[in-house]
């Protein structure tokens, strides 16, 4: 069965250090999504792409970046973690060559703690 | 732009009782709205989907949602709640091509025995 996978499950990191989480999706979709999930705020888009050599931001890119090298993989590197930055990260994937209208399948989610 | 309201962060209903999820819209064109559920430690998964036609919308596990244009409502339902609807539950919208999906802050869902 096809699946989106993420790695690690759980991390924790120093202030300062560079951490890329890991995702990869067998759907063979195009459209790729990183969210942040804080109490309070939901879900927040972070970065997406809509194929291979697209990337975009989202509306918290600030400290995080992604490339998109083939169509399974997109990780996200955060390039100096600071403690705001604490969070449970989604990765998700849709099909639709629109990008919006078909439902988004969720990875099982990445627990990062900086301290 | 688009933007999504859930009325009520934590919801208590007793195990049997009508379930009742409220989620607001704002969408300057025909939006395309869903429900996800999102059950502890795992990522969200979709309940169902709003995009043309009928404006009642069935969903897995029981629950349904109608879409009305009029009061820019997209509730969500379920008539009797069972002990494993326990969990959070997210109302998202789009207005299609390459528009993002805007969540909402979710609710949580508790079932009382």
């Amino acid at each position: 069965d096809a699946e989106i996978t993420q790695s690690p499950r759980h991390k924790i990191t120093e202030t300062g250090r560079q951490v890329t989480l890991a995702c990869h999706q067998t759907w063979n979709h195009n459209n790729m999504f990183w969210y942040r999930q804080d109490l309070g705020h939901g879900l927040r888009l972070i970065h997406y792409s809509y194929g291979v050599q697209d990337t975009n931001k989202g509306e918290v890119s600030d400290g995080y970046s992604v490339s998109r090298s083939n169509t399974e993989d997109l990780p996200l590197t955060l390039e100096s973690a600071a403690s705001s930055q604490t969070s449970v990260y989604f990765c998700a994937s849709s099909g639709s060559l629109a990008g919006g209208i078909d439902e988004q399948y969720f990875g099982p989610g990445t627990r990062l703690t900086v301290t | 732009a688009q933007s999504v309201t859930q009325l009520g962060s934590h919801v208590s209903v007793s195990e049997g009782a009508l379930v009742l999820l409220r989620c607001n819209y704002s969408s300057s064109v025909p939006p395309y709205l869903f429900w996800y559920v999102q059950y502890p430690n795992q990522g969200l998964q979709l309940l169902l989907k709003y995009t043309t036609g009928a404006t009642l919308v069935k969903g897995i596990n029981g629950f349904e949602a109608e879409f009305k244009k009029s009061e820019t409502s997209f509730h969500l339902t379920k008539p009797s709640a069972h002990m494993s609807d326990a969990a959070e539950y997210f109302c998202a919208v789009t207005r299609g091509g390459y528009q993002k999906v805007t969540f909402g802050i979710g609710t949580k869902l508790q079932v009382i025995p």
